[in-house]
Parts: C-alpha cells; structure tokens; sequence
C-alpha cells in the first residue's frame, strides 16, 4: 500500500513567521511530487512541484525534496494571514498508461495577525 | 489556463435516486479522475480514466460507475444513491505529454452532494 503521511496540525505561526511542513512517503519509486493547498470549500490549487533532491524556490514558497529519507516539505516565508489553508502533499505512482497521484490527509495552517 | 468544470455547485438528491455528475476539460487532457473529500479522509479516489471508454477503478469504486465516451467529458454515476454517499466530488485532470509537469492534477471547483 502506497502511502503518504502528513501532520494534521493545526500548525500556527504568526504573521510573518516561517512555516515548516512535512510529508514523507512510502514508495522509493516515486518521482514526482506536489504540494497544494485548499481553502476551506474550495477546491485544491497546485503550489509547487519538485523532482529532483534539494531545494525549489518560488516566491516565499520553497519545497524540499530528499530522496533518500523519503521526505519533501514545504517553507513557506514571511506567512500571511492568506496562507491560512490545508496544505496538501502528493505523490505520484504509476504503471504503463495509468498515473495517479497519492494524497496525504493534509496539513491545516494558520497564520496568526 | 486550463479549466476543469462540473455541472453542479451544490446538489440535493433522495436516497435510491440515480445520480449524474459530469466533469468537462478544455486542455485536450488524457486523464481524469473522479474523487471524493470528507472530513478527516482526504481525497479518495473512485474511478480514473487514461484514455476514451477507459476506465479503471480507484481505491473506493463500490457504488459508482463511470462513463468516458470523449476525450473531453467525465462523467460519474451513483446509481442509487445513499446518505454514506454525500460528500464532496472533485473531478481532476492531467495530461500525459509534455514536459515533467505531466501528473499536475488540475481540478474543478467541487460538487457539494446531499443525499437525504
């Protein structure tokens, strides 16, 4: 069974703050792997996506990826009360044709004025 | 931009009622993917489907079933509804060309289904 394992949280940061998120997953095949993030009743909107070891930056987000230990985070910069969200860790699996990705159950945010 | 859309917001249907979800693209994606959200289970997903009439079951398929006659439509079917089936229904799509942003899943804005 593929898995997928993220902190429920609630984390809280102040404003301003770093934000830190894990994830780590289960298959050493994966390749591929996303964070998003969902606003309560909204549906889930892509933030990052990383393939290769070492740190991605965008913006005040920046993902982590380490192949090794199976792990990937999330350092969201200078936190504003707008990044008060679920935050989702995915990864993918595939076999010939079909691809699909593995969800972790999230990790809820909130950012303190 | 691509753009993912579902026939309804929000939906009321009775138990035992047939029930019909349908799930558009605009980005010419190979696959879509039906799942459910509730509370405390994250995204499940139901069916997926890589290719016209193709579909395979995801991790919770029983008491759905699918239909994907063009390559632009996906459609998810209750076919007698039942109150462990409210929820909400996102319909998600990727392409399987292109450069490694190829399994970014883009989804639509959500089905909020009551069954009574």
């Amino acid at each position: 069974q593929k898995e997928v394992e993220q902190n429920s949280g609630p984390l809280s940061v102040p404003e301003g703050a770093i934000a830190s998120l894990n994830c780590t997953y289960s298959d050493r095949g994966s390749q591929s792997f996303f964070w998003y993030r969902q606003y309560s009743g909204k549906s889930p909107e892509l933030i990052m996506s990383i393939y290769s070891n070492g740190d991605k930056e965008d913006g005040r987000f920046t993902a982590q990826l380490n192949k090794a230990s199976q792990y990937v985070s999330l350092l969201i910069r200078d936190s504003q009360p707008s990044d008060s969200a679920t935050y989702l860790c995915a990864v993918n699996w595939e076999a010939g044709n079909n691809r699909k990705l593995i969800w972790g159950l999230g990790t809820s945010l909130a950012v303190n004025p | 931009d691509v753009k993912v859309t579902q026939s309804s917001r929000y939906l009321v249907k009775r138990t035992g009622e047939k029930v019909f979800l349908e799930c558009v693209q605009d980005m010419d994606h190979e696959n879509m993917f039906w799942y459910r959200q509730d509370p405390g289970l994250g995204l499940r997903l139901i069916y997926f489907s890589y290719d016209v009439k193709m579909k395979e079951k995801g991790d919770i398929p029983e008491g759905y079933s699918v239909s994907r006659e063009k390559k632009e439509r996906f459609s998810l079917i209750l076919e007698s509804a039942s109150t462990n089936q409210t929820s909400m229904y996102l319909c998600a799509s990727t392409s399987i060309r292109g450069d490694r942003d190829y399994e970014t899943q883009y989804f639509g804005p959500g089905t909020r289904l009551l069954v009574l």
